[in-house]
């Protein structure tokens, strides 16, 4: 099985603050790598899929970039409601999530 | 519009089994995965194996393997995760997802108690 590796496991941030969030796979996953956003009680949200694409509605602020075994998700101007939980995923073979990164306000 | 809709919370004792269902609508049902993913209080997504509505293929997690059961009734676009042998943490929430990532169902609560 494929293994996915998140860090940081949370983070405190201001608005406005620019936000990283890797992610690393245990073997290569191409670019089937997808970022999702969870707030409490609710589904995951899809923000962003084949580790660069923005999914439809999602805001420009959000972006991911990465190949192989080593990816981001970078928030660049964090807003009052992105702050969440953020888990990437594989769908290379199967699936798998990272443990995710929880994103509070600081 | 694309709808997956599951049915609703369920309290179980340990042992039992549960079933959940993933009503799909606005779209062919035939052509897309379904995914089932769980949810612990206050952890991460664990995915839990997939079946390919058209012709029944499953694929599981090796974590579940023997104790779930994926299953579809194409008559009503319906997809069924089956858990059997339940334990406390087992406590989750479970979510089924179109295999194109972006429609997922709103989740039903199973919460394994004595």
């Amino acid at each position: 099985d494929i293994q996915m590796t998140q860090s940081p496991s949370s983070l405190s941030a201001s608005v406005g603050d620019r936000v990283t969030i890797t992610c690393r796979a245990s073997q290569s996953i191409s670019t089937y790598l997808n970022w999702y956003q969870q707030k409490p009680g609710k589904a995951p949200n899809l923000l962003i899929y084949g580790a660069s694409s923005l999914q439809s509605g999602v805001p420009s602020r959000f972006s991911g970039s990465g190949s192989g075994t080593d990816f981001t998700l970078t928030i660049s101007s964090l807003q009052p409601e992105d702050f969440a939980t953020y888990y990437c995923q594989q769908s290379y073979n199967a699936w798998t999530f990272g443990q995710g990164t929880k994103v509070e306000i600081k | 519009q694309v709808q997956l809709v599951q049915s609703g919370a369920e309290v179980k004792k340990p042992g039992a089994s549960v079933k959940v269902s993933c009503k799909t609508s606005g779209y062919t049902f035939t052509d897309y995965y379904i995914h089932w993913v769980r949810q612990a209080p206050g952890q991460g997504l664990e995915w839990m194996g997939w079946i390919h509505p058209n012709g029944g293929d499953t694929h599981y997690a090796q974590k579940f393997q023997g104790r779930v059961a994926l299953t579809r009734d194409t008559s009503i676009s319906t997809a069924y995760m089956e858990l059997s042998r339940l334990r406390s943490d087992d406590t989750a929430v479970y979510y089924c997802a179109r295999d194109d990532l972006n429609f997922w169902g709103q989740g039903t609560l199973v919460t394994v108690s004595s």
